[in-house]
């Protein structure tokens, strides 16, 4: 089964970079895609196959993804963007073929 | 503009059974795959089922193969998934995801509805 990562937490002061990792063995050879979840609120896609944003999502969200790490990249953080993001990808031979990361806080101070 | 309105959530003893609906607009619904995502009180994302856009190929998690089935109904663009023999674990939220593409496979979930709320206890 495979299995992503995350920091449970990450503390951002307002304007300045927070990045997000999702770990996994070889995540480079897969599509990751990006969630924002605000307190009460459903999921959002925020970053879909490693890099692509959906329309309505500002640009100061980008995404990469190479090797063990992918990395979700928040520039010029905003109190906005306080909420839990969650990593997913897609994996046949797992128990479950869609796996999510644990997620992330990210708090902005 | 999608639209995705869950319905169908309760308090349910261990053992029984229930079943969710989603109310899909806004969109060709017959073209798209469609899914079920469940996060436990204060806990993450978990994906439960999904089921491509003509229902030829359906897939569940481990967790509730035998017990939960997806089905679907492209005449009332509407979405279900009929829960059996529940259990505490099966306590969340339940959010209907649309899927980007008609495939049940390598989706990514582009629109969710509000969740509706299934707890397990007796």
């Amino acid at each position: 089964s495979y299995v992503l990562t995350q920091p449970p937490s990450v503390s951002v002061a307002p304007g300045e970079t927070a990045r997000i990792t999702c770990g996994g063995i070889n995540i480079g050879d897969y599509s990751v895609h990006w969630y924002q979840q605000k307190p009460g609120q459903a999921p959002l896609l925020v970053i879909f196959y490693d890099t692509d944003r959906p329309s309505g999502i500002p640009e100061r969200f980008s995404g990469s993804n190479s090797g063990n790490t992918a990395t979700l990249t928040i520039s010029r953080v905003e109190a906005g963007d306080e909420a839990d993001y969650f990593c997913q990808v897609w994996d046949s031979s797992s128990d479950h073929s869609y796996v999510f990361g644990p997620g992330t806080k990210v708090t902005v101070l | 503009e999608v639209q995705l309105v869950e319905s169908g959530g309760d308090l349910v003893q261990p053992g029984r059974s229930l079943r969710l609906s989603c109310a899909a607009s806004g969109f060709t619904y017959d073209d798209y795959a469609m899914h079920w995502v469940r996060q436990g009180p204060g806990k993450g994302l978990e994906w439960v089922a999904g089921v491509s856009w003509n229902s030829d190929y359906i897939d569940y998690a481990d967790s509730v193969k035998g017990r939960f089935t997806i089905s679907r109904d492209n005449a009332k663009n509407s979405l279900y998934l009929q829960l059996s023999s529940l259990r505490a674990e099966d306590t969340a939220l339940y959010y209907c995801a649309k899927g980007h593409s008609g495939a049940c496979q390598r989706n990514y979930f582009d629109n969710w509805g509000q969740g509706t709320l299934v707890t397990v206890s007796s």
